[in-house]
């Protein structure tokens, strides 16, 4: 499997734009969840999804932020309008519930600059 | 609100020497603890603990949990400059998936 797999890689934008981060998880995997990690604040959980489902999404900091799983393969995470503290690598993972192992399959991020 | 706290927040040793970093939680209620490994990119597994006392090993890093007082701790071993990376520790809470509550981290570095 090719595993958790993020797009972009890297994002500038300037101040007010839209950005729509891609994630699609590992095929089979009933669970996403979308983080953001920073310097300051570490790895927080925005938003997670069960079978497509959003279960928890107190994480989200604003209503500029939202996601959406419109299917089992593809999840997104949009920012509208970006401001420049929402700059930070923003991470996917994806796990299988039903193993019970606990672990998250991470993806390699999206590093996001707003300018 | 729950909370997992990691230390120290950053640590240089040499190659050969070695580590012992802390995960401490206050968590009401819990399923696992974790530990990633992050090098430059996505962080990656390395334990789960669920149980009290029962040290899981891999190679030069082992690790316990100690649910009594509320803590883990991470041993690496004769330590290399490949193992140089922020070390995460997580909680798994109950009924909630696999959603994880992250610590800030501990960033180790290792020199020759």
């Amino acid at each position: 499997d090719a595993g958790v797999i993020q797009s972009p890689r890297h994002e500038v934008t300037e101040m007010g734009q839209e950005v729509t981060l891609r994630c699609k998880p590992i095929s089979g995997h009933d669970y996403l969840f979308w983080y953001r990690q920073t310097m300051m604040r570490g790895l927080e959980l925005l938003i997670y999804f069960n079978n497509n489902v959003p279960i928890d999404d107190s994480g989200m900091p604003e209503d500029r932020f939202s996601a959406k799983m419109p299917n089992a393969s593809f999840s997104t995470l949009k920012i509208q309008p970006s401001e420049p503290r929402d700059s930070a690598v923003y991470f996917c993972a994806s796990s299988y519930r039903t193993k019970n192992t606990g672990e998250l399959f991470f993806g390699e991020g999206s590093r996001l600059t707003v300018l | 609100e729950d909370k997992v706290v990691q230390s120290p927040l950053s640590l240089v040793v040499h190659e050969g020497d070695t580590v012992t970093l802390n995960c401490s939680y206050e968590v009401t209620n819990f399923r696992s603890l974790l530990w990633y490994k992050q090098e430059k990119k996505a962080p990656t597994f390395l334990f789960m603990l669920t149980s009290s006392g029962i040290e899981k090993k891999s190679g030069r890093l082992s690790s316990i949990l100690d649910k009594k007082e509320l803590f883990s701790i991470l041993n690496i071993t004769a330590t290399q400059t490949g193992d140089s990376a922020i070390y995460l520790c997580a909680v798994e809470l109950p009924n909630a998936g696999n959603m994880l509550t992250f610590g800030g981290g501990t960033r180790l570095m290792v020199k020759p």
